[in-house]
């Protein structure tokens, strides 16, 4: 099946700084979704971009898929964004949405 | 109404209790998920429901039994669970697509955080 692999695995931030987070994948996608988990455990959506670049205020993301893989960057870093950041990609083969291992961020007020 | 709601937020079973997790969204999807999430770990798929038919089980012990009584509810019947089965569990939805799969951006549920004594 196909395998997506999420960098760094952690990430510790002060305040205020810039970040990249990455997500590859093994093989062509249909979609692909960032999701952020907050401590209590709700997964909100950020992004869904199976191709192209978006922007949501701090937040914004961009999808090569010809090169397979993703960015999410997030631009002056606020306590609240502290969590775990996953990738998600759904291929037809299997019909399902397949997650990264996720990446946990900190930030440092 | 862009929201998926689940009930019970939290719930503590014995090993002999039956209990059921509800699921609801009125986004009109007619796709809808059961995920399992352990600490530290991504969600894992257990059951896809599409036209409220069971499309997918990811070989789910049948100690764990999905029902999908129309369109906007989904239920998860819990028996004789084990300790390991411990986590918390997502719902999802999503919209089909023409084919009637999805490729479809989901959208979670607060998920109910169950712990098997």
């Amino acid at each position: 099946g196909i395998q997506v692999e999420q960098s760094p695995p952690d990430l510790i931030l002060q305040e205020g700084a810039n970040s990249t987070l990455r997500c590859n994948f093994s093989d062509s996608v249909n979609n692909l979704q960032w999701f952020h988990q907050n401590p209590w455990g709700q997964l909100i959506n950020l992004f869904y971009i199976p191709s192209g670049t978006k922007q949501n205020g701090r937040l914004s993301a961009t999808t090569v898929a010809t090169e397979r893989y993703s960015l999410l960057y997030i631009s002056s870093s606020q306590t609240t964004d502290s969590g775990v950041y996953f990738c998600a990609v759904f291929t037809g083969a299997n019909s399902k949405l397949t997650f990264g291992k996720g990446i946990t961020l900190s930030v440092r007020p | 109404d862009t929201e998926v709601t689940q009930t019970p937020k939290h719930l503590v079973m014995g090993m002999t209790n039956k209990k059921s997790l509800k699921c609801e969204q009125h986004m009109g999807h007619r796709a809808m998920y059961w995920y399992k999430q352990k600490a530290k770990k991504p969600p894992e798929l257990m059951f896809v429901y599409s036209y409220e038919k069971l499309s997918i089980n990811e070989s789910v012990p049948s100690r764990f039994s999905p029902e999908c009584p129309n369109s906007s509810l989904l239920n998860l019947h819990l028996h004789a669970l084990q300790p390991e089965d411990s986590a918390l569990y997502l719902c999802a939805s999503s919209p089909l697509g023409t084919s009637g799969r999805s490729y479809n951006e989901q959208f979670f549920g607060p998920g109910t955080r169950l712990t098997v004594l």
